[in-house]
C-alpha cells in the first residue's frame, strides 16, 4: 500500500540551527512534491513545489531536495526562527490524487 | 481579500442529522478540493472537482456529496452525520493548468471544525 512517512511527529531545535525534515515515501511515484506549513487552527500554506525531474529546489531560507530513486524528499530551514514553529506537511501529488504525510511539528527555541 | 473562505468555522450537530459546509475562492482558480483532517492530523482528500470531473476519494462514504453552483464555490453536503464523522474539514483550490508555473499548489480555507454528538 502507498506510504508517506515524515520523520519524527515532533523536531525541536534551538534558534539559528538548521532544521532538516524527512518525508519518505513508498509504492508511489509523484509527479510533484510539495511542502506546506501549517498553524494551529489555520489551514495548511503551501510553502514549496518540486517536481519530479528536479534535484533541488530553493526559496530564501528555504531549500527542498528530492530523490525519486531513493524515494525522499528533505525539508530545510536555515537560520531558523521561533516564528518558524509550526506543523510542516510534505504532499505527493500525480493524477488528481494528492497525499499528505502526518507532518512535523517544528519548535525552534529562542 | 480572504482567497478561500468556509463557512461556518464551527458546527456542532447531532448523529443523524444533514448538514452542508460552504466554500467559495475568489482566485479564479478552476479546481476545488475537500480534505478531512482528522485527530490524530492526517489530511486525506475527499474530493477534487472542476467544471469537467469530479474525482472522488474511493474510501468516501456516499453520505458525503459536493455540490458546486459555480466555478467559485463547492459546497460539502453531509447526510446522516455519524461520530466518526468529527473532524475538521478544509476547502482548497488550484489551477490546473500544467504549463502554468506552481500550478497544482493548493490555496486552502480556514477549515471547519464539525462536532457530531
Amino acid at each position: 500500500s502507498q506510504k508517506i512517512e515524515q520523520n519524527s511527529e515532533a523536531l525541536n531545535i534551538q534558534e539559528g540551527k538548521t532544521a532538516t525534515l524527512t518525508c519518505n515515501y513508498t509504492n508511489y511515484s509523484p509527479a510533484y512534491l510539495q511542502w506546506y506549513r501549517q498553524d494551529p487552527g489555520r489551514g495548511p500554506v503551501f510553502l514549496l513545489l518540486i517536481r519530479e525531474n528536479e534535484k533541488e529546489k530553493r526559496k530564501e531560507r528555504l531549500k527542498v531536495t528530492f530523490d525519486t530513486t531513493l524515494k525522499q524528499s528533505l525539508f530545510h530551514i536555515t537560520a531558523s526562527q521561533p516564528a518558524d514553529s509550526a506543523t510542516y506537511l510534505c504532499a505527493l501529488y500525480n493524477n488528481n490524487d494528492m497525499r499528505f504525510g502526518a507532518g512535523t511539528r517544528l519548535t525552534v527555541k529562542p | 481579500d480572504t482567497a478561500v473562505s468556509q463557512t461556518p468555522k464551527y458546527l456542532v450537530t447531532q448523529m443523524g442529522n444533514d448538514k452542508s459546509i460552504k466554500c467559495e475562492q475568489n482566485l479564479g482558480h478552476d479546481t476545488m478540493y475537500w480534505y478531512k483532517q482528522d485527530s490524530k492530523k492526517f489530511l486525506k482528500i475527499m474530493f477534487s472537482y472542476n467544471n469537467k470531473e469530479l474525482i472522488i476519494n474511493e474510501t468516501v462514504p456516499n453520505r458525503f456529496s459536493p455540490k458546486s453552483p459555480d466555478k467559485a464555490h463547492l459546497n460539502l453536503h453531509i447526510n446522516s452525520l455519524e461520530l466518526g464523522d468529527s473532524a475538521v474539514y478544509f476547502c482548497a483550490s488550484s489551477r490546473t493548468n500544467p504549463a502554468v508555473t506552481g500550478s497544482y499548489e493548493q490555496y486552502f480555507g480556514p477549515g471547519t471544525r464539525l462536532t457530531v454528538t
